[in-house]
């Protein structure tokens, strides 16, 4: 089976700079990506990382080392609206199978 | 471009009865994936269609079940409710490319449903 580690919560201050971690087992594994989540909304893409190695979208980078099973998302000059849920994911194939599997989140808390 | 919608966005059950929710996805996308999230067990995959066949199934019981119509929009029915089945369900639409893991899903609002 498949199962993702990630922080359950983590709060930082704003303007700083924090990092999610997500740690993975599976099988047939394709990429990882991640998603944030507010409070009541929907679920949106962030970034999808294929290859190890940096991808950077303005004040969000992450990170995948493959060979480590483990990724990152970095968060730079935090906002009070970063404050949400992320979830990292990752693409499982095998056995006809092919979905996306998702870790439980991470609640980040932005604070003054 | 539209986004993806759910229909209804709460609902309110009792035990034993039935219950479908619908997803209409973005324009041009032929997948549809549905998601449980409830606060212990984070996103779960229900189901996936594509074109109308389920392509991929999570591991839920019998009693969820789904469809998906010419129109790419697709319901999911959830018979003999249960308490637990109390959660939000997400629908994901997406352009189905399998050629690659980078197919991004585009999440609806969800439907919110309480089981009583």
């Amino acid at each position: 089976g498949q199962s993702l580690e990630q922080p359950s919560e983590v709060t930082a201050v704003e303007g700083a700079i924090v990092q999610i971690n997500c740690t993975y087992q599976t099988s047939g594994f394709y990429g990882l990506s991640w998603y944030q989540q507010h409070d009541g909304g929907a679920p949106t893409f962030l970034s999808y990382n294929a290859l190890d190695g940096l991808e950077e979208t303005g004040r969000f980078s992450s990170f995948l080392s493959r060979s480590d099973s483990y990724g990152y998302l970095l968060l730079q000059e935090l906002q009070m609206k970063d404050s949400a849920s992320y979830f990292c994911a990752v693409r499982v194939t095998g056995a006809g199978s092919y979905q996306l599997t998702f870790g439980k989140g991470t609640k980040l808390s932005v604070i003054p | 471009k539209a986004g993806v919608t759910q229909t209804p966005r709460y609902l309110i059950k009792t035990r034993g009865q039935q219950v479908t929710l619908s997803c209409s996805p973005i324009s041009g996308h032929r997948s549809v994936s549905w998601y449980q999230q409830t606060p212990g067990q984070g996103l779960q995959f229900l189901f996936e269609y594509f074109s109308e066949t389920q392509r991929n199934k999570g591991n839920f019981p019998g009693r969820f079940s789904g469809r998906q119509f010419s129109n790419s929009r697709s319901e999911m029915n959830v018979s003999t409710l249960e308490l637990g089945d109390s959660a939000l369900y997400l629908c994901a639409s997406s352009l189905g490319d399998r050629t690659s893991g980078a197919d991004t899903q585009y999440f609806g609002p969800g439907t919110r449903l309480t089981v009583l």
